[in-house]
């Protein structure tokens, strides 16, 4: 089916590992984002990318990782994971440019103990 | 820091009622979008307005943008209960979404 998936759904993990989680796209869109979302805070964007091998920081990269070797897929890793970590990561893509419409997964929740 | 700002940040009404949410933002826009996000899913759009456009209609969706004071509302015409959601408002420059923090909207039968 085409779509943007997220996985895992639910992360539970301690202070100081590494976790990365997944995001597919099935629409080959060249813009992909992460957005973090937190009470009090709403979506933040962490990291965007324009198209595969370019990435580029979002308001709040500190902490993050992304790679985009395929136009479809755009992994988040927290290479050393804080309990400020703890979140909703959101994954989107862009649509057409003229429309601006972002398409986004259903959310990978993310504990850090 | 977060373009967008919405008021109210909850809202309570009846079914049938009509429920207006207010954006403001502060710097230059190419768009400016509307998303709903239903309790524990990912957001979904709504409604786009480009910065040379002062109204649109979508459904029971009605959104207007005042650019010289940097603002847009969303009205929500015949609310039903299935509007509950929070909605969120998001400011386009170039190829990046600014989200602002959300109105919750509940709506009661």
């Amino acid at each position: 089916d085409a779509g943007i998936t997220q996985s895992p759904r639910y992360k539970i993990t301690e202070t100081g590992r590494q976790v990365t989680l997944m995001c597919h796209q099935t629409w080959s869109h060249s813009y992909m984002f992460w957005y973090r979302q937190d009470l009090g805070h709403g979506l933040r964007l962490i990291y965007y990318s324009a198209a595969a091998d370019i990435t580029d920081k979002g308001e709040v990269p500190d902490g993050y990782v992304v790679s985009r070797s395929k136009t479809e897929n755009f992994p988040l890793t927290l290479e050393s994971a804080t309990r400020s970590q703890t979140s909703v990561y959101f994954c989107a893509s862009l649509g057409q440019m003229n429309t601006g419409e972002l398409f986004f997964g259903e959310g990978s929740r993310l504990t850090v103990l | 820091s977060q373009q967008g700002e919405e008021d109210p940040q909850a809202l309570s009404i009846q079914e049938g009622e009509n429920a207006t949410m207010n954006c403001s933002y502060k710097t230059s826009i190419n768009n400016l979008q509307w998303y709903r996000q239903n309790s524990g899913r990912g957001l979904v759009h709504l409604i786009l307005i480009r910065s040379n456009e002062r109204e649109k209609h979508s459904g029971r969706l009605r959104v207007t943008l005042d650019t010289s004071k940097k603002s847009s509302s969303l009205l929500i015409t015949a609310s039903r209960a299935a509007d509950t959601a929070s909605y969120f408002c998001a400011t386009v420059l170039y190829s990046t979404l600014t989200f602002g923090k959300g109105t919750m909207l509940l709506v009661s039968p």
